[in-house]
């Protein structure tokens, strides 16, 4: 089977660093992204790791280690409009992806 | 560059009615993927296409669903006697189609309700 593992909810403050973790057991990898949702909104690409090791876009970087099955999200500098659902996906055979359940962030003042 | 578009945003039948969703890509983009999103959880795959190909369906897709790109642009998912258990948002994104893993991007799906 395949599956991925991430924490459902997360609260931190603003200002704050938070890490979302994700693991990941499947039958192909292709590579690891993450995704952002707000409420009623689209997936929103974030990041992507095809490689061991660290990716940074701004305030976000993504961390994915193969050899454990594991990847992170980190969020610095947390905003309010960072308080959104998050999914890590791992890229299948044929380019389809493979979300799992999101972890929703609550950002508080 | 207008991003992906899908009509209609919102849907709401009777059971046993069909329904058809529309799904315009980026353009240039030959691969077109559909997913299904329910409440709490993931985008769950359904179907995918290389350019007017479709390449590989979910077991999901049950037989009362068929999914079109009769000209590598834009794309149908049809529902046949729909049930309530279909309630769900129909996302539809599009890639470049890169070797490997490459950026999909979602359009802002049809959130359909099966009365």
């Amino acid at each position: 089977g395949q599956s991925l593992e991430q924490p459902s909810e997360v609260t931190a403050v603003e200002g704050a660093i938070v890490q979302i973790n994700c693991t990941y057991q499947t039958s192909g990898f292709y590579g690891l992204s993450w995704y952002q949702q707000h409420d009623g909104g689209a997936p929103t690409f974030l990041s992507y790791n095809a490689l061991d090791g660290l990716e940074e876009t701004g305030r976000f970087s993504s961390f994915l280690s193969r050899s454990d099955s594991y990847g992170y999200l980190l969020l610095q500098e947390l905003q309010m409009k960072d308080s959104a659902s998050y999914f890590c996906a791992v890229y299948n055979q044929g380019g389809k992806l493979i979300f799992g359940q999101g972890t929703e962030l609550s950002v508080k003042p | 560059d207008t991003g992906v578009s899908q009509n209609p945003r919102h849907k709401i039948t009777k059971r046993g009615q069909n329904v058809t969703f529309r799904c315009d890509p980026i353009s240039e983009h030959n691969r077109l993927y559909w997913y299904r999103q329910t409440l709490g959880q993931g985008p769950e795959f359904l179907t995918y296409f290389q350019n007017e190909a479709q390449l590989e369906k979910s077991r999901l897709l049950s037989d009362r669903f068929s999914a079109e790109r009769p000209k590598g642009s834009f794309s149908t998912l049809e529902i046949q006697r729909t049930e309530q258990g279909d309630s769900a948002m129909y996302l539809c994104a599009s890639s470049a189609g890169l070797a490997g893993g490459d950026t999909q991007y979602f359009g802002p799906g049809t959130r359909l309700t099966v009365l």
